[in-house]
């Protein structure tokens, strides 16, 4: 069974708002990682966090990592459309990554 | 900077052939990691390679087999295909532990008749 799970599995929102996902995992992490990947293509890496850290942000993108509650939550902050994608994180431990079934987001224009 | 390269893109197969897929790992990365996802799934973990070496396996029967090479290019292999291996294999390169993240490859279409 897969490490993580996310929430929600789908997203809907209009362009500008802004777009919160979800991650759980099961067992103990070095880093998480969120990827987005595009209509079944290769996954692109968005951001890491380690275990010892508890914000994160690059861009529009703001990740939060919570080890006592095993569950880290992507921001994305004034969506476009081309952030219509699925997205998925990755719990990270001895350098096995282990990726949940993704949210999938779609941003309305 | 090359980034990483997988051959085939598609691939249309006969129950019970035998396939072998390809990567080309991004320069400077040592370790391979080898992810197979279904359609409306997450990427399940097969195996990861470091120096030529398989370093973890996920849940998966010994019918998939790689290999590393020098160059630390990669290969995955499946013999005795089944319906149920159609799926996007995709193929991941990283420095060592993965501590910076994984720079995947665009996946390889495998489909199972």
């Amino acid at each position: 069974s897969q490490q993580g799970e996310e929430d929600p599995q789908a997203l809907s929102i209009q362009e500008g708002e802004n777009a919160t996902m979800n991650c759980s995992y099961k067992t103990s992490i070095n880093n998480l990682q969120w990827y987005r990947q595009n209509s079944g293509r290769g996954l692109v890496h968005l951001i890491l966090i380690r275990s010892n850290e508890r914000e994160k942000h690059s861009g529009r993108l703001r990740v939060t990592l919570d080890t006592s509650k095993k569950s880290s939550s992507l921001l994305i902050t004034a969506s476009r459309a081309a952030d219509t994608a699925s997205y998925f994180c990755a719990s990270s431990n001895a350098g096995k990554s282990t990726f949940g079934d993704g949210t999938t987001l779609t941003v309305k224009p | 900077e090359t980034g990483v390269t997988q051959s085939p893109t598609h691939l249309i197969k006969t129950r019970g052939q035998q396939v072998t897929l390809r990567c080309s790992s991004q320069s400077g990365h040592n370790t391979v990691s080898w992810y197979q996802q279904a359609l409306g799934q997450g990427p399940q973990f097969i195996f990861q390679y470091y120096r030529e070496e398989e370093n973890g396996r996920g849940n998966f029967p010994p019918r998939f087999s790689g290999l590393q090479f020098p160059n630390y290019s990669s290969e995955l292999n499946v013999n005795a295909l089944e319906l149920d291996d159609s799926a996007l294999y995709l193929c991941a390169s990283s420095f060592v532990t993965g501590g910076s993240g994984y720079t995947f490859g665009s996946g390889t279409r495998l489909t199972v008749v």
